[in-house]
């Protein structure tokens, strides 16, 4: 197992086109995270997984926004009707459903999304 | 609603110097408190972490001092190096549920 793994890397789209992202965990972690990222601050939780129920959603996450975890494997993150405030990078992360001493999420290298 | 306060920004140490970077936080329920580290074009990535029993956990070259009553914990670099030159985030958590972070500091270790 390399890690967390999110494609693409890198995502440019015109305002107002749809766009999906893939997150692939760590194959043993119960739980997998959306979080996002913007330039000088700390990622801001969107929306989190447990095996493949949905478990919270951040009000950061408007309706335009919507994660699946089919199978609790891999999770895709939508972005409908894409706005220029949506410009971010988007984190993945992956834990184990119980947290231990040294419990910690393992992120992927996250996906920058641009839009124009 | 910022739940975690880091401080400062930014930090500029010399080789072989200490840096220390501070959190905050008002949530009482808060009981697992880890610090991340980020290198451009990279996810974040544990660095050490901590729980409210302990008031210090060393790993290394890295220390975290915990204070319980004034709702602060820090993180310590001992020695730092030029490959330290990341951006530092705080985060905590109320039970097993997702992690808050800080803003951020960017650590520049020159030579």
């Amino acid at each position: 197992d390399t890690g967390v793994s999110q494609d693409p890397r890198h995502k440019i789209t015109k305002r107002g086109q749809n766009v999906t992202f893939r997150c692939d965990p760590i194959s043993e972690h119960n739980r997998l995270y959306w979080y996002r990222q913007t330039l000088g601050q700390g990622p801001e939780f969107l929306t989190y997984f447990q095996n493949e129920a949905q478990l919270e959603k951040s009000r950061l996450l408007s309706d335009r926004f919507s994660a699946e975890r089919p199978k609790g494997s891999f999770s895709t993150l939508e972005i409908q009707r894409t706005e220029q405030g949506d410009s971010a990078m988007y984190l993945c992360a992956s834990s184990p459903r119980q947290r231990s001493h040294n419990y910690g999420y393992t992120f992927g290298s996250g996906t920058r999304l641009t839009v124009v | 609603q910022q739940q975690v306060k880091q401080s400062p920004q930014s930090l500029i140490v010399q080789k072989g110097g200490i840096s220390i970077i501070n959190c905050a936080y008002e949530n009482t329920a808060f009981d697992y408190f880890p610090w991340y580290q980020q290198f451009p074009g990279k996810g974040p990535a544990l660095l050490i972490a901590i729980r409210p029993d302990v008031s210090e956990k060393k790993e290394g070259r890295f220390t975290i001092s915990f204070n319980k009553s004034a709702k602060q914990f820090s993180l310590h670099i001992m020695d730092s190096q030029p490959g330290d030159s990341a951006t530092y985030f705080c985060a905590a958590s109320p039970g097993n549920t997702p992690l808050v972070f800080g803003k951020g500091t960017r650590l520049s270790v020159i030579a």
